[in-house]
């Protein structure tokens, strides 16, 4: 009965791969989030994805894409990855743009 | 950019004290939100506060707002060693349709002993 899970937990991967994590929530919400926890614990929202309205933040490199299946699941893809790519990704799910949001376990990536 | 700054960045103690945690911010907001993040694990959230409320309270938690100071105050009475944990502060900006995400400060790790 998991609210907002992701997959998976752990991802140890080689620079330059391409890699996804998945992102589900069985909440019904409208709005799905990507979010980065860097090593110093700062969260910073990457993705925000709305009734098929994507917003992305500046900073963002586009190596980075999130993908939209249907309500329930917003996928993140990352290309050629990086050593800085290295965090901790949080996907989160909010009923309404401005509520409180509900947030998955995290992905710990590695990027060796 | 970054929003928000938690003071202070560390707090340790005893179990039954109080603790209190300021977040200051940078721009207008719509409402302010504290989440709790224990070792290893995603975000729990614990409050909102709308911009145009000045305290709120849940259970064990009192927050506080202040609009002309860009300031917002976590206190968790009786504190016990499970509220162990990083708190961190989140803004929805005032302008906007909402769906940019929130923007969280640094973050106070919170240390309670027994």
């Amino acid at each position: 009965d998991t609210a907002v899970s992701q997959t998976p937990k752990y991802l140890v991967t080689q620079m330059g791969n391409d890699k996804s994590i998945k992102c589900e929530q069985n909440l019904g919400h409208d709005t799905m989030y990507w979010y980065k926890q860097d090593s110093k614990k700062f969260l910073k929202i990457m993705f925000s994805y709305n009734n098929k309205e994507l917003i992305i933040n500046e900073t963002v490199p586009n190596r980075f894409s999130p993908k939209s299946p249907d309500k329930a699941h917003l996928n993140l893809h990352i290309n050629s990855l990086e050593l800085g790519d290295s965090a901790v990704y949080f996907c989160a799910s909010s009923p309404t743009k401005r509520g409180p949001q509900f947030f998955g376990p995290g992905t710990r990536l590695t990027v060796l | 950019s970054q929003q928000g700054e938690e003071d202070p960045q560390a707090l340790s103690i005893q179990e039954g004290e109080n603790a209190t945690m300021n977040c200051s911010y940078k721009t207008s907001i719509n409402n302010l939100q504290w989440y709790r993040q224990n070792s290893g694990r995603g975000l729990v959230h614990l409050i909102l506060i709308r911009s145009n409320e000045r305290e709120k309270h849940s259970g064990r938690l009192r927050v506080t707002l202040d609009t002309s100071k860009k300031s917002s105050s976590l206190l968790i009475t009786a504190s016990r060693a499970a509220d162990t944990a990083s708190y961190f502060c989140a803004t929805v900006p005032f302008m906007g349709g909402g769906a940019d995400g929130l923007t969280f400060g640094k973050g106070t790790h919170l240390i309670i002993q027994p």
